[in-house]
């Protein structure tokens, strides 16, 4: 599995971006970056995803770099309820008919702060 | 957005005990569901894969005997802790997917089991 390094901890400032870096220098040529991120005690919340291009929805914008060796999540405009522990997951294709699965490192816990 | 009901969100058992925690998938036929395990102040740990029709595939260390998984239809699977004791107590969570393999997987909003 390619595996991600991502810093344990991050703070950012209410209503500014955050910018959460994660290196996957191992990853694939057809796996996906996903991002998911979990609030204390809850299941962990779909954010983005992305193979090649970067990608923006409502929630957050990702940038992977060209060699796909690294990729960035940014939050536009943070709010305190963002504060959460993020996940950066490269995604290990099972074949075309199964599901695959989502294997979760250790994430960087972001607070937001007022 | 699809949405993912586990049920249920708590429960407190005796040790020795059978526990059995239900995953929903509401809005779409789930062909894929996974189980995580979480202790603590850790990440998550899948535990097992299933897939609707056919037997659960069990990651390295996770004893398929005491942890039964049934996934009989497109819309529920369901986790059975058989006798259950103190060192299971953990947040159980199941995701589910869609085919193909590159769609997002959806988390329920986990399990906290409590064997005392």
């Amino acid at each position: 599995d390619a595996k991600t390094t991502q810093p344990t901890s991050m703070d950012c400032a209410e209503g500014r971006a955050a910018n959460l870096p994660c290196n996957h220098s191992t990853i694939s040529g057809n796996e996906y970056v996903y991002w998911y991120r979990q609030i204390h005690s809850q299941g962990p919340q779909y954010i983005i995803h992305g193979l090649k291009n970067n990608e923006t929805n409502e929630m957050a914008s990702l940038i992977i770099t060209e060699d796909r060796k690294s990729s960035t999540l940014i939050l536009p405009h943070a709010t305190l309820r963002d504060t959460a522990v993020y996940y950066c997951i490269v995604r290990v294709p099972l074949g075309e008919t199964s599901g695959s699965r989502l294997t979760f490192g250790e994430g960087t816990q972001l607070t937001v702060n007022p | 957005g699809a949405v993912v009901s586990q049920h249920p969100s708590w429960v407190i058992c005796k040790s020795g005990t059978s526990v059995k925690i239900e995953c929903r998938s509401l809005d779409f036929q789930a062909t894929t569901m996974f189980w995580y395990r979480q202790f603590p102040k850790q990440s998550l740990m899948l535990m097992a894969t299933s897939n609707e029709g056919s037997k659960a595939t069990y990651e390295q260390g996770v004893e398929k005997d005491k942890f039964l998984i049934n996934h009989a239809s497109l819309t529920l699977s369901t986790l059975t802790v058989t006798s259950a004791h103190p060192e299971d107590s953990s947040f159980y969570i199941c995701s589910a997917s869609l085919s193909p393999y590159n769609s997002p997987l959806h988390f329920g909003n986990g399990t906290r089991l409590t064997v005392t």
